[in-house]
Order: structure tokens, then C-alpha cells, then sequence
């Protein structure tokens, strides 16, 4: 399998609920990023890491919380979501964080919140 | 910081018309731009992109885009278009020098019919 995957790629969680989404990329990269994708607005970057530390938090709530145990995997744990957090959370890989680095994205994992 | 402004948030057109997918940037730095393409339930695929040199580019399916300094503006063009390449465009910047943060503009939905 190549380039990123994303698991699931459909989400829906009460807001009492605690889910994980994951992201999986097969291209050799040590920097991944999280972005949410709301209807109608820009991507929002929510978290990067690069090889296996995170460098970037974007003033994201506490009820995501990102995981990334090794330069291949990412996670974002999810509790206590509100209704406005549904949107689809696209992951992105890239080489490193050198400035030309393309970023790869995954399918995106679509998340409803009721 | 850098912005981008996708002028049309929709734009239909018949197949084998030419198309212009508009795209302003506001930047106090030199800039690298990007298009990226979304079909239907996927993701993000890199359509092209301007580092340096040219600032005609062009990718493998027949669009082109040109870096305008004076105008800061990097459009997407494409002479013909088929049904296939319905989908959503987004344009993106990111400093040239420093940083790698990818900054979206909203996107642009093009709807190719018979």
C-alpha cells in the first residue's frame, strides 16, 4: 500500500464519546500534519510533527489530542467533541519541514458530531 | 503572514471550454504557490506548484498556472476541460525562506457538464 491512509473515513461520535482517528503514510516522510476541513472555510492546520516531535499546536482545543509514536503513524484522540468540530481531518506527510517540501494528503476521515 | 483569496467559489463550465480558476495572494515575503485538486471523497492531490525559476508551470493533465509577482497572483488555467476534472481547487502559500506552514485559500468548486 503507498502514499497516506486514513482510518476510518467516516466518524460518528455522541459528544460523550472518546474515538481516535489514525493516519498511516507509506512514503519514508518524517514530518506529518493534522488539518481540519470545514464547509466553505480555508484547511486549518491543527498539528505537526517532524520526526516524531511535535512543532506546532495551532490554538487547538484540549478535546483533541495528537499522538505520534513513531515518524509513519499519527493519531488524533477525540473526547468530549462538539457539534462544531464536524468537518473532515485530512492528514498530510511531507518529506521533513524543509521549506520546499510537498505535503502528501490522505483521503481525510469525515466526522459528525451529534 | 500570508493569505490567499480564490475569487470564484464555484464555477461551471461545458466540456472542451476553456477554464480560469482565480488565485490572489497577500504576502510580505517571497512565496512558494501551490494548486491542489480534491475529487469526489478523496483528498488533497498536488495539481502543480511554483518554487522558482519559470513562472509558467504546468502539470501532467494539461493545466498551467503563472506566478505574477506584480499582480501576486498565480491563476490556473487549463484550454479544455473534461468531465473528469470536476472537482474541488485549492490554492496554497507558504513562505519562500522560512516556515513551512501551508496557508489554503477556500477553494474553488469546478463543475465541468456536457
Amino acid at each position: 500500500e503507498t502514499g497516506v491512509t486514513q482510518t476510518p473515513r467516516h466518524l460518528v461520535m455522541g459528544m460523550t464519546n472518546k474515538k481516535s482517528l489514525k493516519c498511516e503514510q507509506h512514503l519514508g516522510h518524517n514530518a506529518m500534519y493534522w488539518y481540519k476541513q470545514s464547509a466553505k472555510k480555508p484547511l486549518e492546520l491543527m498539528f505537526v510533527y517532524n520526526f516524531k516531535e511535535q512543532t506546532e499546536n495551532n490554538s487547538v482545543p484540549s478535546r483533541f489530542s495528537p499522538e505520534c509514536p513513531n515518524s509513519s503513524h499519527l493519531f488524533l484522540h477525540l473526547h468530549t467533541l462538539q457539534p462544531e468540530d464536524s468537518a473532515l481531518y485530512l492528514c498530510a506527510s511531507s518529506q521533513d519541514l524543509r521549506t520546499q517540501g510537498t505535503q502528501y494528503f490522505g483521503p481525510g476521515t469525515r466526522l459528525l458530531v451529534l | 503572514a500570508q493569505s490567499v483569496t480564490q475569487l470564484d467559489s464555484q464555477v461551471p463550465v461545458f466540456e472542451e471550454a476553456p477554464v480560469e480558476l482565480r488565485c490572489n495572494y497577500s504576502s510580505s515575503v517571497s512565496v512558494y504557490l501551490f494548486w491542489y485538486v480534491q475529487y469526489p471523497n478523496q483528498g488533497l492531490q498536488l495539481l502543480l506548484k511554483y518554487l522558482s525559476g519559470s513562472t509558467l508551470v504546468e502539470s501532467i493533465n494539461g493545466f498551467e498556472a503563472e506566478f505574477n509577482k506584480s499582480q501576486t497572483s498565480f491563476h490556473l488555467r487549463k484550454p479544455s476541460v473534461h468531465i473528469s476534472d470536476t472537482a474541488e481547487y485549492f490554492c496554497a502559500v507558504r513562505p519562500a525562506n522560512s516556515g513551512y506552514a501551508l496557508n489554503f485559500g477556500k477553494g474553488t468548486s469546478l463543475l465541468v457538464t456536457p
